[in-house]
């Protein structure tokens, strides 16, 4: 069946690092990948999200490239802020229904 | 722009008791879902219901069971809560097919003594 595994947490970084959280996935379809994030006390929310391999989405300076070969989705932030500490998790579709697979969540922590 | 309201928001059982979680979307989507989050397991899909009166299981779905009597409500039972059960259940709504992206209600904590 289909599954997704990405970077276990907790991860803590300090304000201005760089942010990387791998994401693989498992699927005999062709998948729509999404990151999604989730605040404390609220569902998680979308990030964005790649229907085609070799493309990359983006929003709020995250970004990640959908490789059909690596079979992977990463996400990756150039310099986090303190605003960015959350839940993040990795999911993909591939039925007509939507039903989304996630994977466990990366729970991350920026320090001032 | 919708909301979905999950209720009630803390939910606190005894073991053996059936448990009823509800969820309502204005967003006017047809397909809603109920997912099941642990930590360090992600969310993993209880029922989901393409249309009003249908009904999909998921992957996680032996213990419980839903109902989508109208298109903007749908709600989850626990037919039999288990002892020092402790999850968030999260209900969602979207567009009918691929690629649409699914709404998240804020989530119903359960804790069973």
């Amino acid at each position: 069946g289909d599954s997704v595994t990405q970077t276990e947490g907790p991860v803590t970084l300090s304000e201005g690092t760089s942010l990387t959280v791998n994401c693989s996935y498992e699927t005999k379809q062709y998948p729509t990948l999404f990151w999604y994030v989730q605040y404390p006390g609220e569902g998680p929310q979308l990030l964005f999200k790649v229907p085609k391999a070799n493309e990359k989405g983006s929003n709020r300076g995250f970004e990640a490239t959908y490789n059909k070969e690596a079979t992977s989705f990463h996400l990756q932030k150039a310099s986090v802020q303190e605003s960015d500490s959350a839940v993040y998790y990795c999911a993909l579709s591939e039925s007509n229904y939507n039903v989304l697979y996630f994977g466990s969540g990366t729970k991350l922590t920026v320090e001032p | 722009g919708g909301i979905i309201t999950q209720t009630p928001k803390f939910l606190i059982g005894q073991e053996g008791q059936k448990l009823t979680l509800k969820c309502q979307q204005n967003f006017n989507h047809d397909t809603m879902y109920w997912y099941r989050q642990d930590s360090g397991k992600g969310l993993r899909l209880i029922y989901y219901s393409i249309t009003e009166n249908d009904l999909q299981k998921g992957d996680l779905s032996e213990g419980y069971d839903a109902s989508r009597e109208k298109k903007s409500s749908f709600s989850l039972t626990v037919t039999s809560a288990q002892k020092n059960e402790m999850a968030v259940f999260l209900c969602a709504s979207s567009l009918r097919g691929s690629q649409n992206t699914l709404y998240f209600g804020a989530g119903t904590r359960l804790s069973v003594l």
